[in-house]
């Protein structure tokens, strides 16, 4: 099955600058990749996602690159604020969503 | 409004006992979801369903039990078999395979 390994586990930036998650994938089959948002106590809710068919997709401060050679993904957020501060999963899909294990990332103001 | 509905929030229960987790969509998606979440970890899959009356196993399957007979409910049982049932447990559903998922607000279980 898909192995998605995502790192780091922690990020602790300082309010207006960037923040890179980086996410491995294992199955070449893998064609969709969603990035997910969680606060504490939630559901996650979808903040961007991009197809094996494109190499990067950007939404306002949001971004995402795919390299399908290297299998993978990342996403960039950029002029952080506090309120981004939440954990951040990576997934990949092709018959099922694969989760990473989750980025918390603390925007400090 | 549309969306995808878990409950109850919070739910207590005595070891041994079963328990079932309600979900309900009404955004008319062929596929749900159910998972499990520990605390600081990700997300692991349980059971999905592409169409009624069909169901796969996740990856951690061992200990629970679903049923889909009608199209917007995927209701999830813990049964006494699951070793560790104390966790956070999220439904999703999407419109079909390979498209975004959307999550319910999650049913936290703790069995004491």
């Amino acid at each position: 099955g898909e192995n998605v390994e995502q790192h780091p586990s922690t990020l602790s930036v300082q309010e207006g600058d960037s923040a890179v998650i980086k996410c491995t994938y294992s199955d070449s089959a893998s064609n969709y990749f969603p990035w997910y948002k969680q606060e504490l106590g939630k559901g996650p809710q979808l903040i961007i996602d991009i197809r094996s068919n494109v190499g990067e997709k950007k939404d306002q401060r949001i971004a995402v690159t795919l390299n399908k050679t290297a299998k993978h993904f990342s996403l960039h957020i950029t002029e952080t604020q506090p309120e981004d501060s939440a954990v951040y999963f990576c997934a990949a899909n092709f018959n099922k969503f694969y989760f990473g294990s989750g980025t918390k990332l603390n925007v400090k103001p | 409004d549309g969306g995808i509905t878990q409950s109850p929030k919070y739910l207590f229960r005595k070891e041994g006992q079963n328990v079932t987790l309600s979900c309900e969509q009404n955004l008319n998606h062929d596929a749900m979801y159910w998972y499990r979440q520990d605390p600081g970890q990700g997300l692991r899959l349980i059971y999905y369903s592409q169409i009624v009356n069909d169901f796969q196993k996740g990856d951690i399957a061992e200990g629970y039990s679903v049923s889909r007979e009608k199209k917007e409910s995927f209701p999830l049982t813990v049964t006494s078999a699951q070793k560790n049932p104390t966790a956070f447990y999220l439904c999703a559903s999407s419109s079909r395979l390979n498209t975004e998922a959307f999550f319910g607000q999650g049913t936290r279980l703790t069995v004491v």
